[in-house]
């Protein structure tokens, strides 16, 4: 199985500062087939569903503000928040979707400073 | 596109429960579906998925649930389930139906207590 690891756990940002969440796999992600990396991004804040941000590791969702980017690949990834603003305040999450099982990882916390 | 999941309450372990999630919105037959659950203070685990009918519909489970957890759908219906066999007390959690176009459902509570 695929494992996926984060970090950090949590992080503390000032508001208009930049936020960079890792994301690690224990194996590629990449399908040589298509050149894609099965990877995702979501924001879960309290109360509501996850919301997906990026898919193919760097495909930014409709409606995701072009301040967050995703990044990375092989194993490697990373989200990106810039110019942080007090409603981006969540645990974020990375899941592959490569292979099942399609294991997250343990999330990061984010907050404001 | 709109996922709705239903089913959840109270339940005493070592029961047996089933989730719907009922969608609208998009072809539900040519995509996946995946139940993911949220624990009390835990992170996001995925549960299981049903591939997509023309992929064969086939299934996948995470560890933690094989053999005691089954997904299935209804392509007539648009519905997918999430059948819970054996219910333990860490099983209390939100659980959530997400399809393969990146919508997700806003989760249905399953509590299992005695």
């Amino acid at each position: 199985d695929i494992v996926v690891t984060q970090s950090p756990d949590s992080l503390s940002v000032s508001l208009g500062e930049t936020a960079t969440i890792n994301c690690k796999s224990s194996q590629s992600v990449l399908f040589a087939s298509d050149n894609k990396h099965y990877l995702a991004w979501y924001q879960k804040k309290p109360g509501q569903p996850p919301k997906m941000l990026f898919y193919w590791a760097s495909t930014r969702e409709s409606g995701v503000p072009d301040r967050f980017s995703g990044s990375g690949s092989g194993t490697d990834f990373t989200l990106t928040i810039s110019s942080l603003q007090a409603e981006d305040v969540a645990v974020y999450y990375c899941q592959q979707y490569r292979r099942a099982p399609f294991a997250f990882g343990p999330g990061t916390r984010l907050d404001i400073k | 596109v709109q996922l709705v999941e239903s089913g959840g309450g109270l339940i005493q372990p070592g029961r047996s429960l089933t989730l719907s999630c009922t969608a609208s919105g998009f072809t539900f037959a040519n995509y996946s579906l995946s139940w993911v659950r949220q624990c009390p203070g835990q992170g996001l685990e995925w549960l299981g998925f049903v591939r997509a009918t023309p992929s064969g519909g086939t299934t996948e489970y995470a560890a933690s649930v094989k053999g005691r957890f089954t997904v299935s759908r209804d392509d007539s219906r648009n519905i997918a389930y999430l059948q819970m066999n054996s219910l333990r007390i860490d099983d209390t959690g939100v659980y959530y139906c997400t399809s393969a176009t990146g919508d997700w459902g806003q989760g249905t509570l399953v509590s299992v207590s005695s």
